[in-house]
């Protein structure tokens, strides 16, 4: 029943590797979203597809890479990872993407430590 | 450049009524949401203005003028379980913008 869920919950890893998180949402929605969710609380969004197709790219370092099988999953790899990468990451999915007035469903989280 | 402002922390006292402002600036504007956030746990929907005016929703009511760059989110009647980050998010470009939220306390 839950609508976006994200897998794992918890990450906890060694700086240099690399690591995936997952996410799928089965509310038929065409727009799903990654964000990031630092200590101070602040929500960037980093990616955006709509059906399969990349439409938000913000600032994120390459070693970050989304791909999306289908317009229901959404996932993050992330190479060679850093201190600095430890947040929580959220995936997001909605309708449609129309000037961003669509409202988003979250999953649960992420919460990656990076040692 | 795009800006959103809201309190940092604010405190009030179960059953009493308290308001959370938010001014922004943002290129382009296409409504704006806000989202409750429960420490530890994912932000959830709570209201969506795109005209300017009141839209009420049970205890909670949220306020947008558009002229000014300015919302507001009521809570009456306040409980414990209020007790959460509120987050203020106007929507641009293909995106939401998001402020770092105010983190509500409610005591007994």
């Amino acid at each position: 029943d839950t609508a976006v869920s994200q897998t794992p919950k918890y990450l906890v890893t060694q700086m240099g590797n690399d690591k995936s998180i997952k996410c799928e949402q089965n509310l038929g929605h065409d727009t799903m979203y990654w964000y990031k969710q630092d200590s101070k609380k602040f929500l960037k969004i980093m990616f955006s597809y709509n059906n399969k197709e990349l439409i938000i790219n913000e600032t994120v370092p390459n070693r970050f890479s989304p791909k999306s099988p289908d317009k229901a999953h959404l996932n993050l790899h992330i190479n060679s990872l850093e201190l600095g990468d430890s947040a929580v990451y959220f995936c997001a999915s909605s309708q449609d993407f129309l000037d961003g007035v669509e409202t988003q469903y979250f999953g649960p989280g992420t919460r990656l430590l990076v040692l | 450049g795009q800006n959103i402002d809201q309190p940092t922390e604010m405190t009030a006292t179960e059953g009493a009524i308290v308001q959370i402002n938010c001014t922004y600036q943002t290129s382009g504007f296409n409504g704006l949401f806000w989202y409750q956030q429960h420490a530890g746990e994912a932000p959830t929907f709570l209201s969506y203005n795109v005209l300017d005016g009141l839209e009420e929703k049970g205890r909670f009511s949220s306020f947008l003028s558009r002229s000014k760059g300015y919302s507001y989110l009521l809570l009456k009647e306040l409980q414990m379980k209020d007790s959460a980050s509120y987050l203020c998010a106007p929507g641009s470009n293909y995106q939401l913008i998001w402020g770092a939220g105010t983190k509500l306390i409610i005591k007994p």
